[in-house]
């Protein structure tokens, strides 16, 4: 089992451009989260979907929009970049039962320039 | 809204020391994540808590939760440089699915 995977690894980007961030999970879970981390801020939330089919909001969704395109894969789009979203993104997912650990993608270091 | 503080921010000490990261938060808890990261990498879920007055050990590691279920603690015994990471708690409260993370504690271990 891959776990969760996150592409890509780093991204560059330029004011106002936008790019789509890849998750996709093979531990058949049904809750995937977006986070982002600064230094200082800990973990803040972006999006959640709790089923296939439906999202949330989090914390901090300005800027954001999210895709569940089936169970496996939650992507999270930014349409025009702005510096203030230069962080690193972590993708995680979680059972549906048990003690809802969240599992958590290697992260995409993103720069907005 | 719901918060959840952690204590100390940052904690630097000598290899063998003990260590101990606090969290509390503002309203009772149906549960307590705990959750380590190592520098560069992403967190990994560690324990969770669920009674009131719970202790967990995981080898060196002591995990406890308040009678109250507000508060929980992670004390590490003879830290070595292995521990070096940012411990995070994360509570949820009754049926909210969605964590409420901690700032996370630093720990540095000089060997």
């Amino acid at each position: 089992n891959a776990g969760v995977t996150q592409t890509p690894k780093f991204q560059v980007l330029k004011t106002g451009q936008s790019m789509t961030l890849q998750c996709a999970q093979d531990m058949n879970h049904n809750s995937m989260y977006w986070y982002r981390q600064d230094p200082g801020m800990g973990l803040r939330l972006i999006y959640y979907s709790a089923s296939e089919g439906t999202t949330d909001k989090g914390e901090v969704p300005n800027g954001y929009n999210v895709s569940r395109l089936n169970k496996r894969e939650f992507s999270l789009r930014l349409e025009s970049a702005a510096p203030s979203q230069t962080s690193v993104y972590f993708c995680a997912s979680s059972p549906s039962g048990g003690t809802y650990e969240q599992y958590f993608g290697p992260g995409t270091r993103l720069t907005v320039t | 809204g719901q918060q959840v503080m952690q204590i100390p921010q940052y904690q630097h000490v000598q290899e063998g020391e003990d260590f101990t990261t606090y969290c509390n938060s503002s309203t009772t808890l149906s549960n307590i994540q705990w959750y380590k990261q190592r520098p560069g990498g992403h967190p990994v879920f560690l324990i969770q808590l669920v009674k009131s007055g719970e202790v967990k050990k995981q080898k060196r590691l002591t995990f406890q939760f308040g009678e109250a279920k507000k508060n929980s603690s992670l004390h590490i015994t003879a830290t070595q440089t292995t521990d070096v990471g940012t411990y995070f708690c994360a509570g949820r409260g009754g049926n909210n699915r969605k964590l409420i993370w901690g700032l996370g504690t630093s720990l540095a271990v000089n060997p």
